[in-house]
């Protein structure tokens, strides 16, 4: 099986500016978690995707958004990027539950400037 | 709001030495996972542990629950450079809103 991929693996923006990123899970899975890693905070949840609804949520302000396709790939917004959102993001999939098995992806790479 | 605090944060040691990285929780977890991060890739699972006390053997690598759920060690023997990385220890909560807490990491590098 092919494993989570995500797109794009860097990115660099500008403040203001929104991004969008791109999330693939392994075949066969529902469940899509987008976490965000960075060197002072750790890897914290942002939100989790189950059947294209959003099962749960971490405490990241209503600029982080995401959403879930019929085919399980799943997409995370960030609006009125901030310097702060510099960060390595992370996609996890699973077939389900959010404490089963996660299998992540290489993550992107986002620079705000 | 559940924290696991990971400790040593930083730890380096020579080739074929013994180590222990700790995972400490004030919450009480459903279950525990040990998770490797490489650079440029996301991690990696290593094995989950669901009872308390259990213990898990993978190679070199031993893996204790607390008996109260709330802690968890990861024992490496005869550490090789191939075990330089980033070890996560996550913990999953399934009393009513299921979720995976990770902790603050520990960055292991084996000077060979």
């Amino acid at each position: 099986k092919a494993g989570v991929t995500q797109t794009p693996r860097y990115l660099i923006k500008t403040r203001g500016q929104q991004v969008t990123l791109s999330c693939s899970p392994i075949s066969g899975h529902r469940s899509v978690s987008w976490y965000q890693q960075t060197p002072g905070q750790g890897l914290q949840f942002l939100f989790e995707y189950f059947s294209e609804t959003q099962r749960n949520k971490g405490n990241f302000p209503g600029r982080f958004s995401g959403r879930q396709f019929s085919n399980s790939r799943s997409e995370m917004n960030v609006s009125t990027l901030e310097l702060g959102d510099s960060a390595l993001y992370l996609c996890a999939s699973s077939s389900f539950p959010l404490t089963d098995t996660q299998y992540f992806g290489p993550g992107t790479r986002l620079t705000v400037l | 709001t559940q924290l696991l605090e990971q400790s040593p944060q930083f730890l380096s040691i020579q080739e074929g030495e013994n180590l222990t990285v700790y995972c400490n929780s004030s919450s009480v977890f459903s279950s525990l996972q040990w998770y490797r991060q490489e650079p440029g890739e996301g991690p990696v699972l290593l094995v989950t542990v669901v009872t308390g006390g259990e213990v898990k053997k993978l190679k070199r690598l031993t893996f204790q629950f607390g008996d109260a759920r709330k802690d968890s060690s990861l024992h490496i023997t005869a550490a090789q450079p191939g075990d330089t990385g980033l070890y996560l220890c996550a913990g999953g909560s399934n009393f009513g809103n299921e979720k995976l807490t990770f902790g603050t990491g520990t960055r292991l590098t084996i000077i060979p």
